[in-house]
């Protein structure tokens, strides 16, 4: 069964720093993994996909890469902001089925 | 690109009373449909899933059930609520493997 962590569950850091948001997964066999954002009290907001056949997708700042073999996905955010202040989650879709699985997110504050 | 609607956007409910949420998605055809529970500080739950109309595939045994009567239409229903099922309702579609959620549906039952 795909059990999917996310580490740390919450992190504070000062605005312009770089940060690494992690993701882990323990079934390999995933059709592709997908970042989301979510402010409080909305719904997620995707942010990047990666299909399996992919190692890192960029979009702006953001940065997620992945490595199968070791059940591994990264979110990378440069230059952080007081607006990328969210929770962050990650999801698998695990191969040959509808589901994704979620990890419970990072909770992420930026301070001006 | 698509857009998927959710309301009621809040709702409140008394123990028993019966539940129905309503999904619409515009901008795509013979999408995935997916329910999701979120409760206070805790992962996304998944539900229910459909794959074409009529077609529902129940995650968890409970006391919800869910319907899609249209390929773009999905509908979570109850005929009586338990204070467990409040929490934040999400509905998803798929399109080319990536999901899109819906603004959600907070629902407290007191």
């Amino acid at each position: 069964k795909q059990e999917v962590t996310q580490i740390p569950a919450a992190l504070s850091v000062p605005e312009g720093e770089n940060l690494v948001l992690n993701c882990s997964f323990t079934d390999s066999a995933i059709y592709n993994l997908q970042w989301f954002r979510q402010d409080p009290g909305k719904g997620l907001t995707s942010l990047l996909l990666i299909q399996s056949s992919q190692r890192e997708q960029t979009s702006g700042r953001l940065n997620a890469s992945l490595d199968k073999s070791s059940g591994r996905s990264t979110l990378y955010i440069a230059a952080s902001q007081p607006g990328d202040s969210a929770t962050y989650l990650c999801a698998a879709h695990d191969s040959g089925t509808y589901k994704y699985i979620f990890g419970t997110g990072t909770r992420l504050k930026v301070l001006a | 690109s698509q857009t998927i609607h959710q309301w009621p956007a809040t709702l409140v409910q008394p123990v028993g009373s019966p539940l129905s949420l309503e999904c619409t998605v515009e901008g795509t055809s013979n999408p995935n449909l997916y329910w999701y529970r979120q409760a206070a500080g805790r992962g996304l739950q998944l539900l229910f899933y459909s794959v074409g109309i009529g077609q529902i595939s129940s995650e968890v045994p409970q006391n919800l059930s869910a319907s899609r009567p249209q390929d773009r239409q999905f509908i979570l229903s109850s005929k009586k609520l338990l204070l467990s099922d409040s929490g934040f309702y999400l509905c998803a579609c798929t399109t080319s493997y990536e999901q899109y959620f819906g603004p959600g549906t907070r629902l407290t039952v007191t």
